[in-house]
């Protein structure tokens, strides 16, 4: 079956820049998509079809796909933006796959 | 606006089943697909199954085959996910999402299930 493969934590100092992977065979044959989800909370899609965002969303939130690997990009990361991201993509043999979620600490 | 109001918390014992409920509103619920996805305490979130709310075509994740159905009412833009057989492993929060674009644009806000006897 398809996996993703995330990095449990990333942290980053406020303003700076912070850079989630995701890892998956072929994944930039993919579209990868991405969540924020902030503790007790339902997922917020933050990209789409690897480099959208949705209406509402920063754009300080960006994204990459290619190869094996998507990255979410968080240029001039806040407080706000500490919570779990979790990449997302379609294979054709398991349908919809999750990444294992990667905790972003702003410290 | 898009809104996905799930039904509350239920409490199970283990071999029973569990039904929960998504209402649509906002949009021509059948026009797009609906998903459920869980996630227990403290863990990834898990794809279970789609519906499309238009022709009532259905799909299931294979680790929750013959254990989970997902139906629609139309008459109410509802969705339903029933999960058999629970076991203490099923506790987690169930979300329903509608999918646009490949992603899941909107979710609803969750139900917990607790499996206990």
């Amino acid at each position: 079956s398809y996996e993703l493969t995330q990095p449990p934590s990333v942290s980053v100092s406020p303003g700076q820049t912070a850079s989630i992977t995701c890892s998956g065979d072929k994944l930039g044959d993919k579209y990868a998509s991405w969540y924020q989800q902030r503790p007790g909370q339902s997922p917020v899609l933050v990209i789409y079809q690897d480099i959208k965002r949705p209406s509402g969303i920063p754009e300080r939130f960006s994204g990459s796909n290619s190869g094996n690997t998507a990255t979410l990009t968080i240029s001039g990361t806040q407080a706000m933006d500490e919570a779990d991201y979790y990449c997302q993509a379609w294979d054709s043999s398991t349908d919809v796959v999750f990444g294992g979620g990667t905790k972003l600490t702003v410290l | 606006q898009v809104q996905l109001v799930q039904s509350g918390a239920e409490v199970k014992k283990p071999g029973a089943s569990v039904k929960v409920s998504c209402k649509a509103s906002g949009y021509t619920f059948i026009s797009y697909v609906i998903h459920w996805v869980r996630q227990a305490p403290g863990q990834r979130l898990e794809w279970m199954g789609w519906i499309n709310a238009g022709n009532n075509n259905t799909k299931y994740s294979q680790k929750f085959q013959g254990r989970v159905t997902i139906i629609t009412d139309t008459s109410a833009n509802t969705a339903y996910m029933e999960l058999s057989t629970l076991r203490s492993e099923d506790t987690a929060v169930y979300y329903c999402a509608r999918t646009q674009h490949l992603s899941f644009d909107y979710w609803g806000q969750g139900t917990l299930v607790t499996v206990s006897s």
